[in-house]
């Protein structure tokens, strides 16, 4: 069955620093990807998403993340966070038109 | 546009007493999608329709959830009778057709039955 992990549930960075927030994927054919983010007491608002080509992929806020299919994984990154970057990250995957997601990361960031 | 439009935000009701969760989707959008989200089970898709009419509901819980889609700018969640473990934010979440299938959510409704 197609699954998605986000090993990491906390990730504590301070402001400015950089961060990588880690996914894995199970899925036998090449995956459409997505991040998501959900600010506290909001809906998930889409980062950025993987269809195919490019293996790197620019989203919004200043996030990317890179496709690494020998790894199966999807790993989200930003060069330096601000504090407003404080919420939790859903890593993704669509199956058969549905997303199925991780159970996310909930960052924190300290200044 | 507005969004995907959900109400009421927030819910309080007593168990054993039925709950009707409203979204309006994105217009053009074929797509739509019901979400509960919990502390011990994350985010889960409940149903999903195509068209108005429901393709997926094998995230339904049990016969006391119902979801209905009359039209294409209107969907209902309904749970009769309501439980405490029903406890959770209801998302709704509409999208295109195309194969990428991006996903835009509500705001969600918090739901707890006392």
């Amino acid at each position: 069955a197609q699954s998605v992990t986000q090993p990491d549930i906390h990730i504590t960075v301070s402001e400015g620093a950089s961060l990588e927030l880690r996914c894995n994927y199970s899925y036998g054919a090449t995956p459409y990807l997505f991040w998501y983010v959900q600010s506290p007491g909001q809906g998930l608002q889409l980062l950025l998403k993987y269809f195919s080509g490019d293996t790197l992929v620019q989203g919004i806020k200043g996030f990317e993340a890179e496709f690494k299919r020998s790894q199966s994984s999807f790993n989200l990154r930003k060069p330096s966070v601000h504090w407003s970057d404080a919420a939790e990250y859903f890593c993704a995957v669509e199956y058969g038109n549905k997303l199925v997601f991780g159970a996310g990361t909930i960052l924190r960031v300290k200044s | 546009d507005a969004g995907v439009i959900q109400s009421p935000r927030h819910e309080v009701t007593e168990m054993g007493q039925e709950v009707t969760l409203r979204c309006k989707p994105i217009s053009g959008h074929d797509y739509l999608f019901w979400y509960r989200q919990t502390m011990m089970r994350g985010l889960e898709l409940l149903i999903y329709f195509n068209n108005n009419v429901p393709i997926d509901d094998s995230g339904m819980p049990e016969d006391r959830f119902s979801a209905k889609m009359p039209n294409a700018s209107f969907s209902t969640l309904k749970i009769q009778p309501s439980e405490p473990r029903d406890s959770a934010v209801y998302f709704c979440a509409s999208s295109l057709t195309e194969d990428y299938n991006e996903q835009f959510f509500g705001p969600g409704t918090r739901l707890t039955v006392l």
